[in-house]
Formats: structure tokens, sequence, C-alpha cells
């Protein structure tokens, strides 16, 4: 029982390089979700999903790109790293919206530095 | 603008004793709290949650307490054991519906000590 998984678990990339962080989920969940992990800041929503084919922006959108082509995906990219996205990203899924109270599945980050 | 805030970054308490910890939020219309469990390396996953409707809830060793005039929370863990260090975020909801979001706090680095 896979849940939710992210490639790749680390990277490290120079300024102005280009990626995409993959999240999959076999849970068959309609919401997906992005945050950003910093020390003392918690979890910051960056981009969400509220089903196939759409995309929003949530918390701290800013340097970020999503997209949602299969209900099972979704792909988080930065077209050009600065050293402010070094983080710890984490993909969510769930069944209902942030709003109903639904817990989230949590997958276990990638940890992305930018030098 | 911290409407979340979980003022103790680190709490260590003796294994079988209470663990208390605390989550302030600043936004009254909140209707809805999580908390969640880190280890590291690992995902957060969910722990218990309180409707604003519920002053406590209790799930096995587990029970958050709301008190709505004071806008606080606390997870109590009894007895604790080491396998509940770890770190842990509260989470408030914000709005409903579809449009409702989670906001986190800061989270607490729990270390209990055989």
């Amino acid at each position: 029982n896979a849940g939710v998984t992210q490639t790749p678990k680390f990277r490290v990339l120079k300024t102005g390089q280009s990626m995409t962080l993959l999240c999959a989920q076999d849970m068959n969940h309609e919401y997906m979700y992005w945050y950003r992990q910093d020390p003392g800041m918690g979890l910051r929503l960056i981009h969400y999903s509220v089903g196939e084919g759409t995309t929003a922006k949530g918390e701290v959108p800013d340097g970020y790109n999503v997209s949602r082509l299969k209900k099972q995906n979704f792909l988080l990219g930065l077209e050009s790293a600065a050293p402010s996205q070094t983080s710890v990203y984490f993909c969510a899924s769930s069944y209902l919206g942030q709003g109903s109270g639904q817990p989230q599945h949590f997958g276990d980050g990638t940890r992305l530095s930018i030098l | 603008d911290q409407q979340v805030k979980q003022n103790s970054p680190s709490l260590s308490v003796q294994e079988g004793r209470i663990s208390i910890l605390n989550c302030d939020y600043t936004n009254s219309m909140f209707d809805y709290f999580l908390w969640y469990k880190k280890y590291p390396a690992e995902g957060p996953t969910f722990l218990i949650s309180i409707s604003s409707i519920k002053d406590k809830n209790e799930d096995g060793r587990f029970t958050v307490f709301l008190n709505k005039s004071a806008k606080h929370l606390s997870l109590h863990i009894v007895p604790s054991q080491p396998g509940d260090s770890a770190v842990y975020f509260c989470a408030a909801r914000g709005g409903s519906g579809n449009t409702g979001k989670l906001i986190f706090g800061q989270g607490t680095t729990l270390q209990v000590k055989p």
C-alpha cells in the first residue's frame, strides 16, 4: 500500500536550474497539495488541486508552477531555482477538500537544496 | 502574521509521565483543529482532531482540549512513551468546503526519555 509517493527524495540544484518534483497517489483522491516546510515556519501551502486538470494558488505560490494532467499525479515545477527555495517539500492528498477537516495523507518529502 | 502558533519549539518528558503540547490561534473563525505527528525523514501523519463545538476529544493515550475563549488548544499524551518522540504540528481550518484552508503551526519537537 504505497499511499503518497514523492520522487526524488533528495536533490541539489544550482541557482537558475529547473526541475520537477513528482507526486503520485494510489488512493483515488480528488484533492492534492504541495507544501514546503522551513525551520520555524511549519508547513505552508504552495499550490493545490481539487481534481484532474485543475490547479490553484496557495499561500506561497511565487516561483512555482504545478500541473495535474492525471488524477493520480501532481507535479511541482521550479523554472529557475533560487536559494530561497531550499526547503523540504511535502505532497499530500485527500478524498475531500481541506475545508472538510478530513486528514490529508502525506508523502515522505523531497529535500531540495539550491546552491 | 502567524495565525497558528506553537510557542514551545521543544519539550522533554520522562517516559510514563504526561506530555502537554500547546497551540494558540488568533482567528476566531477557525472551526476545526487537527494534530499531526512527524518522524524524521517521514511525512506528517494525522493523530487526532477536534471540532469547535466540542471542548475535548479522546483517542487512547491522546486527548485534545479546546478552549475557544482563550483561542488555545492542547494535546495531552498519557502515559508518554519513547516512540512518541517526534515533531507535533497543530493545524486549524479556516473557511469551509472546497475553499477551506489548513493553517499549520511551527511544530513542537517532543523527546520522551526512557
